[in-house]
């Protein structure tokens, strides 16, 4: 069965950083792109970022963009997103999402993990 | 990133259909055929629903169709269930700045 498990969302003051991972199992992600997606507290989505499969290409989108990094470790089947600069409207649950191969779209996604950024 | 427009909320009575339209650009739905339907129901992770415009996901039923023409989508729903009741987000390509992908602001599905 496809899984994919998110954590280290936690409570940060703002200007801090935090790091989050995402854990699959049920199939391996060196085949894939993988992608974050956030979704503030009421809010809609918002996409924040895409890896290639080799980790050699990354997208970001224009709110995150300089202040995020995405990687991956196929080795541990894991990828991670790692936030600096947090502000206040970072706060949001933050997803990880498996790419369909060559359509644009993510098919399967974990839990989310909460990052809530607040003095 | 400007986010896709859709209508705040559409609702209709259990076996009807409804029509949820999401509108964007030439940079985005207008110039690729990567437009995603997503159905999100409260507290739970986003599910898909439609990829490439008019594809279903294994396991999503035939009630959920979608369509595009010029620079907006849509996403059809035929014989409402009230399961059907959700939150619904389109996403596409963008070619606006960097390569990214773009969502809509979302629309709530009552089932009356």
């Amino acid at each position: 069965e496809v899984q994919l498990v998110e954590s280290g969302g936690a409570l940060v003051q703002p200007g801090g950083s935090l790091r989050l991972s995402c854990v699959a199992s049920g199939f391996s992600i060196t085949n894939y792109w993988m992608t974050w997606v956030r979704q503030a507290p009421g809010k809609g989505l918002e996409w924040v970022a895409n890896i290639r499969q080799d980790g050699g290409e990354t997208h970001f989108g224009d709110s995150v963009k300089d202040r995020f990094i995405v990687s991956r470790d196929n080795a541990k089947n894991s990828l991670y997103l790692q936030m600096y600069s947090l502000r206040a409207e970072d706060t949001a649950v933050y997803y990880c999402a498996r790419d369909v191969k060559a359509v644009g779209a993510n098919d399967y996604w974990g839990p989310g993990t909460l990052v809530t950024v607040s003095s | 990133q400007s986010a896709l427009t859709q209508p705040a909320s559409v609702s209709g009575s259990p076996g009807q259909s409804i029509t949820i339209s999401c509108t964007g650009t030439s940079n985005d739905v207008g110039g690729y055929n990567f437009v995603s339907w997503y159905q999100q129901h409260p507290g739970k992770a986003p599910k898909l629903m439609i990829y490439a415009v008019n594809n279903r996901p294994s396991g999503v039923s035939n009630r959920f169709s979608g369509s595009k023409s010029g620079n907006a989508a849509s996403l059809t729903i035929s014989g409402l269930q009230a399961e059907d009741e959700a939150d619904y987000y389109c996403s596409s390509y963008t070619s606006r700045s960097t390569p990214q992908y773009v969502f809509g602001t979302g629309t709530k599905v009552t089932v009356l």
